[in-house]
Formats: structure tokens, C-alpha cells, sequence
């Protein structure tokens, strides 16, 4: 099936230094790729869309020169963390949209990353 | 974008069969209906999906109501593996965006 490779699978970094997650379609290519943050207990929040070629989409409330996001190839999206401070801590974790997906019928929905716990410390 | 509705929590005992509800009362007549779970410190695994019939495979059942406003995942012998988050999601037209709602959370009791 799908796979997508999300790394690291977990970093913890200083206060005020960037740090980048990749994430990677191992099998197909991907159009679009999302990027979510988790809280603790709570649910997934949409972070932005990032498709190939083109500027991210980020949602209401994202800061997007915080949150620094590359999708220069179809199987390769980057989020890079910039200036961190604690409250940055979370679970980020990022999903792709193969390209043969021509419509609402998926074959098998997209394919999520295992995700990558950052600590800011 | 259509919302969901999922019951916080729900226990099962092992080996019985889980029920669970969701309601996509908004939900448009082309937006397929996702579900998946989340164990704990995982990215989300994809389970089921459908339209309006009724849908099976080696995971769990789905099944939707004729309005389409609600369905039900069904997972036939819960194990305790099973114990997850389980998300049911629409997708946004247009975006192709999943926006999750709160999910329910799922403990299979031994």
C-alpha cells in the first residue's frame, strides 16, 4: 500500500532555532500534501496544503512565515519550524494526496505520516 | 465544509462487536464520508470510506444511512488492539481538504 515517510520522528531543539520535518511519498507521487499539528488529548488541527510546484495555503490563524512550508517535488514536502519557542511543542503530522486521485472517489483515502513529536526546550 | 459529530467515548469489551456513530447532517450529495483511527503517538490509519451504499472490507463494515445524514463503522470483533481514537471525516469539496473533527475515543475492555 501507500507510504509516506515522515522524518525525524521526534527532535527536541532549543529555544529560538529552526527545525525542518519531511515528509515523503515512498510509493506514489503527491499533488497535495497537508500538514497538521496535535495537541496533547486533543484532535488534529490543519495546519496548510501544500501542493507541488506552488505557495502553501495556510489556514486562518497559521503564521506562515513561522511556519515555512516546500513542496518542490511530487514526492517531498518540507515544514520547517522557524524561531521556535516552547509553546511550538506539539505533534506535527503530514498526509498526501496521490495524483491519480481525479475526484471524490480515493482509492483508500490518503496516506498519513507516523508524525514527528518537537520539544522545544 | 460539512462537520461531524462523534460521541466522545465509548468502552467495548473484547471479542463483541464496536458501533460507531457519526452525524453528517450538512454533508453534499457528491462528499464521501472517511473514516480513520489514531492509536496513541501515531499518524492516522485509513479504514473505510463510502458514499451511500453500504460498504465491507477486512477491517470493519460502514454502513450509511438513505439520507446520508449519519453512518456507523462496525468493527465485528473488537480486540484490544483496537483501542484508538476513530475519526469519521467529509471531505471539503473543492479543497480536498480533511478537517477532523474530535473523534471518539474507543477502549476495548479485556
Amino acid at each position: 500500500g501507500a507510504v509516506v515517510s515522515q522524518h525525524p520522528s521526534w527532535v527536541i531543539c532549543k529555544s529560538g532555532t529552526s527545525v525542518k520535518i519531511e515528509c515523503r511519498s515512498l510509493d506514489f507521487q503527491a499533488t497535495t500534501m497537508f500538514w497538521y499539528r496535535q495537541f496533547p488529548k486533543q484532535s488534529l488541527m490543519l495546519m496548510a496544503t501544500s501542493n507541488e510546484g506552488s505557495k502553501a495555503t495556510y489556514e486562518q490563524g497559521v503564521e506562515k512565515d513561522k511556519f515555512l512550508i516546500n513542496h518542490a517535488s511530487l514526492t517531498l514536502s518540507t515544514l520547517t519550524v522557524t524561531s521556535a519557542h516552547p509553546e511550538d511543542s506539539s505533534f506535527y503530522i503530514c498526509s498526501a494526496r496521490d495524483i491519480d486521485d481525479r475526484g471524490p472517489e480515493l482509492r483508500g483515502g490518503y496516506t498519513f505520516g507516523s508524525g514527528t513529536r518537537l520539544t522545544v526546550v | 465544509d460539512a462537520k461531524t459529530t462523534q460521541p466522545t467515548s465509548m468502552d467495548c469489551a473484547e471479542g463483541r462487536a464496536a458501533n460507531l456513530p457519526c452525524n453528517h447532517s450538512t454533508i453534499s450529495g457528491n462528499e464521501y464520508v472517511y473514516w480513520y483511527r489514531q492509536i496513541h503517538s501515531q499518524g492516522p490509519q485509513y479504514i473505510i470510506h463510502g458514499l451511500k451504499n453500504n460498504e465491507t472490507n477486512e477491517m470493519a463494515s460502514l454502513i450509511i444511512t438513505e439520507d446520508r445524514k449519519s453512518s456507523t463503522l462496525i468493527l465485528p470483533h473488537a480486540t484490544l488492539r483496537d483501542t484508538a481514537v476513530y475519526y469519521c471525516i467529509v471531505r471539503s469539496r473543492g479543497t480536498y481538504k480533511y478537517i477532523f473533527g474530535t473523534g471518539t475515543r474507543l477502549k476495548v475492555l479485556a
